[in-house]
């Protein structure tokens, strides 16, 4: 069964500053795509990046990006330059194929990153 | 803008007494996701639709029920709400997927009190 783990709780940063938050999984798939969404206090929760397995090269967006090794089952997230608007819950995000055909995402615990002024 | 609204965002209601929850979507999605989320924890899928087809979760309770007039709207009915049934109810949309790439789009969620 496919299984994702987020194994920091919660996080805190200086604004400017860099912060890197940790996702693993588990899967027995080869090729499959891997999510970090960003939940703000109070807001709905959005996409901030996404990555193809089979794509060696790590996703960027902005001062988001990932580093990804396949190898290892890790999926990392790095905010550079934090804002005190990446204050946030971030949680990581596997989908899993349905019986419906379609896909259901397993979501890992979360990771709240506060960032500090 | 497309976008994804749920109503009411708070709802309160009495220990045993039916709610209902409404979503609706412009993005025309194919695909819509209910999920329960309690304080700091993840989202936990209730049950999807992938067009008129219903999908229920194995652990979902019988007292949560789903429907889907139409490929705009989405309603979940909570039978007879109990105290663990207070939680933020999010709705999720998303084109199908042949690979897992499609993102889901949220809403901003409905929290539910009960009483």
């Amino acid at each position: 069964a496919q299984t994702v783990t987020q194994s920091q709780p919660e996080m805190s940063v200086q604004e400017a500053e860099t912060v890197t938050l940790s996702c693993t999984y588990d899967t027995s798939e080869s090729n499959y795509y891997l999510f970090w969404y960003k939940q703000p206090p109070s807001r709905q929760m959005i996409l901030v990046i996404r990555q193809e397995a089979y794509k060696q090269q790590n996703a960027t967006e902005n001062r988001f990006s990932v580093n990804f090794q396949k190898a290892a089952k890790s999926f990392s997230l790095k905010i550079s330059d934090s804002q005190l608007g990446d204050t946030a819950m971030y949680f990581c995000a596997f989908p899993s194929r349905a019986t419906s055909g379609t896909y259901k995402y397993i979501f890992g615990t979360g990771t709240r990153l506060k960032v500090l002024a | 803008d497309a976008m994804v609204i749920q109503n009411p965002r708070y709802q309160v209601t009495q220990f045993g007494k039916p709610v209902t929850l409404s979503c609706s979507q412009t993005l025309n999605h194919n695909v819509m996701y209910w999920y329960q989320q309690k304080s700091s924890q993840a989202p936990k899928l209730l049950f999807h639709y992938y067009d008129k087809d219903f999908n229920n979760e194995a652990d979902t309770p019988d007292n949560f029920q789903s429907r889907r007039p139409n490929t705009s709207f989405c309603f979940l009915d909570i039978r007879s709400p109990g105290l663990g049934d207070a939680a933020m109810y999010l709705c999720a949309t998303s084109r199908p997927s042949s690979g897992g790439n499609n993102e889901q789009f949220f809403g901003p969620g409905t929290r539910l009190t009960v009483l």
